[in-house]
């Protein structure tokens, strides 16, 4: 079955920087990832998310990048504000039939002001 | 408000006891799924239906787990015999599907918190 990493575990940027979340995935049938937003005592809320015959989506301040070839994919978060402190997680779903997504452990962004 | 929902949001309950959990999904959805979620995890599917039917289920859900839809509409989780190891949070999510538009795309409700003493 697939198998997701995900890496940092926890991040912690200043208020301003840019944050970078990392994933890697193993099944090569694996054509769609999104990301989710997680804050405490709440369930995940999609962010983004991008398709296997596209390398790069940006939606303002977020993009995610994709590389098929390597199997790992990226969400970038730029001028990161207080805000954005949350768990993210990155998922990989297969393109047809149930489209159960495997989720990373997620990654502890930590935006100080 | 059009989203997802769940009821109850939380739920402490003694070990043995049965515990119902329901999931509301977007109304033109006709896949729902049901995961659970432990500290530092992320969710773990357990179960999905199209409409009415139950196409697949995890090894993670035991005989003591069990779940219907019986409209194609809401859905409920019963867990019988709860065991403290059951205490997590249980996810419901809903996607087009088959019925159009970005059907892979999974939006989840704000989970139902089971804590088993």
């Amino acid at each position: 079955g697939e198998n997701v990493e995900q890496h940092p575990s926890t991040l912690s940027v200043q208020e301003g920087d840019s944050a970078v979340i990392k994933c890697t995935y193993s099944d090569s049938a694996s054509n769609y990832f999104p990301w989710y937003k997680q804050e405490l005592g709440k369930g995940p809320q999609l962010i983004i998310d991008i398709r296997s015959n596209v390398g790069e989506k940006k939606d303002q301040r977020i993009a995610v990048t994709l590389n098929k070839t390597a199997k790992h994919f990226s969400l970038h978060i730029t001028e990161t504000q207080p805000e954005d402190s949350a768990v993210y997680f990155c998922a990989a779903s297969p393109s047809g039939g149930s489209y159960i997504p495997t989720f990373g452990r997620g990654t502890s962004l930590i935006v100080h002001p | 408000d059009t989203g997802v929902s769940q009821d109850p949001r939380h739920k402490i309950t003694k070990r043995g006891q049965n515990v119902t959990f329901r999931c509301d999904p977007i109304s033109e959805h006709n896949r729902l799924y049901w995961y659970r979620q432990t500290l530092g995890q992320g969710p773990e599917f357990l179960t999905y239906f199209q409409n009415e039917a139950q196409l697949e289920k995890s090894r993670l859900l035991s005989d003591r787990f069990s779940a219907e839809r019986p409209k194609g509409s809401f859905s409920t989780l019963e867990i019988q015999r709860t065991e403290q190891g059951d205490s997590a949070m249980y996810l419901c999510a809903s996607s087009p599907g088959t019925s159009g538009g970005a059907r892979e795309t999974q939006y989840f409700g704000p989970g139902t918190r089971l804590l088993v003493l």
